[in-house]
């Protein structure tokens, strides 16, 4: 089944520690996306990558880290996590070319960060 | 001001009728336009793009585009309860390779 998986799909954490949310797709899409989902404030880019070692920012990089050493994998990395991160996170993704903007979205990663 | 635009709603009509869903933008260069359809607790889904002035309609969907006045809409028809979600437009701009999506309306229709 094509699709864009997400983990963990749920995760509480405290102010500082490190975290990782992977994300990963069997489509062999050449673009990966991130984004946060926040009330009153829509679905926002967080970062991007057109393909493997390529990646840019989106709307709202602040905070975040990303990279992207195989094709399938996109992980999004929050260094040192704060409670204004606390949020619901869509990792995407999409053919390449005339249809890089027709995105597959996983299934969202709850983070709350207390 | 933001950079796609729509009305929160909700937007209530009732089964069977026409439910019209309505986006601006602000990039005038913007390429691309596309709707999304988000279930509640769900990853939004693509439902209708559109890169060209005019309609273009799938089944019960069209896609209205109107660059001139920086407008995009969608129109369902035959409203049914399952088509109860929120509605995102996302806006191609014309610098970089990314989507704006706006906020969002939430459709109710109700039986």
């Amino acid at each position: 089944e094509a699709q864009v998986t997400q983990n963990p799909r749920y995760l509480i954490t405290v102010t500082g520690k490190k975290l990782t949310v992977t994300c990963s797709q069997n489509m062999n899409h050449e673009y990966m996306s991130w984004y946060r989902q926040d009330p009153g404030l829509g679905l926002r880019q967080i970062y991007y990558s057109m393909n493997v070692e390529v990646t840019d920012k989106g709307d709202v990089p602040e905070g975040y880290k990303v990279s992207r050493k195989e094709k399938r994998n996109f992980p999004l990395i929050l260094e040192s996590p704060s409670p204004n991160q606390t949020s619901l996170y869509f990792c995407a993704s999409s053919p390449e070319g005339a249809r890089v903007y027709e995105q597959y979205f996983g299934p969202g990663t709850r983070l709350t960060v207390t | 001001q933001k950079e796609v635009e729509q009305n929160s709603g909700p937007l209530s009509v009732p089964e069977g009728a026409i439910a019209s869903l309505n986006c601006t933008y602000s990039d005038r260069g913007s390429q691309s336009f596309f709707w999304y359809r988000q279930y509640s607790g769900k990853s939004p889904e693509l439902i209708m793009f559109i890169y060209s002035n005019g309609d273009k309609e799938d089944g019960r969907f069209t896609a209205q585009l109107n660059k001139a006045s920086q407008y995009v809409s969608l129109l369902i028809r035959d409203s049914q309860p399952s088509d109860s979600a929120t509605y995102l437009c996302a806006v191609n701009p014309w610098a970089g390779n990314m989507l704006t999506f706006g906020g969002g309306t939430r459709l109710m229709v109700k039986p």
